[in-house]
């Protein structure tokens, strides 16, 4: 079984900056990592996942995560952010079984 | 890429009544299926597996008798909430997968937000 545990519930942020949103996991089996967005009152969007191979996963809007083994972790950036990335962002893995566990989520609020 | 449809986006139904909520793969056959609840500011919890042509599989604390899934195709999953209640009230969203195996490429639904009342 696997656990997925997003450290940080809300993070504010001013619009440009960077941020961070950290994931890290724990399994007994190599996991799959995803990075899921999802805007009010909407489903769940794919940002990135990692299956295999290069560390680091570029997705959409701009979003990046580094797979880090060492420290279970899957951390989400990016170098500058907009208001319209308000919004809430779920980590989950996929490990020894097809389906996925999710974090509990992390609210990124971007202040103008 | 892969598209997930769910219907209605709204719903507001009367407690006692019934509502059914559809999910369909628009461009590509969905062999397993999810339905997932939401509560306000918390992740999803997974109610139950379908899988076409066969029975859900739900997860503990789940009644199978009031969320009823039916998976009859490989591109529709429907959830239907029996004789509703207020506590019923919530965000529920569907995933499909296409194949286990492959870049488990799992597609959501926007949502449906059912108020009963």
């Amino acid at each position: 079984a696997q656990s997925v545990t997003q450290l940080d519930s809300q993070v504010p942020v001013f619009e440009e900056a960077p941020v961070e949103l950290r994931c890290n996991y724990s399994s007994s089996v190599s996991v799959y990592l995803f990075w899921y967005v999802q805007y009010p009152n909407q489903g769940l969007q794919l940002l990135l996942k990692y299956l295999s191979g290069s560390t680091l996963v570029k997705g959409i809007n701009g979003f990046e995560a580094e797979f880090n083994k060492s420290q279970t972790s899957f951390h989400l950036r990016k170098p500058s952010v907009h208001i319209s990335d308000t919004a809430e962002y779920f980590c989950a893995a996929l490990g020894g079984s097809y389906i996925p566990t999710f974090g509990r989520g992390t609210s990124l609020i971007v202040h103008p | 890429g892969a598209v997930v449809s769910q219907h209605p986006s709204r719903v507001i139904c009367k407690s006692g009544t019934s509502v059914k909520i559809e999910c369909r793969s628009l461009d590509f056959q969905a062999t397993t299926m999810f339905w997932y609840r939401q509560f306000p500011k918390q992740s999803l919890m997974l109610m139950a597996t379908s899988n076409e042509g066969s029975k859900a599989t739900y997860e503990q604390g789940v009644e199978k008798d009031k969320f009823l899934i039916n998976h009859a195709s490989l591109t529709l999953s429907t959830l239907t909430v029996t004789s509703a209640h207020p506590e019923d009230s919530s965000f529920y969203i569907c995933s499909a997968i296409m194949d286990r195996t492959t870049n488990y490429g799992y597609t959501f639904g926007s949502g449906t937000r059912l108020t009963v009342v």
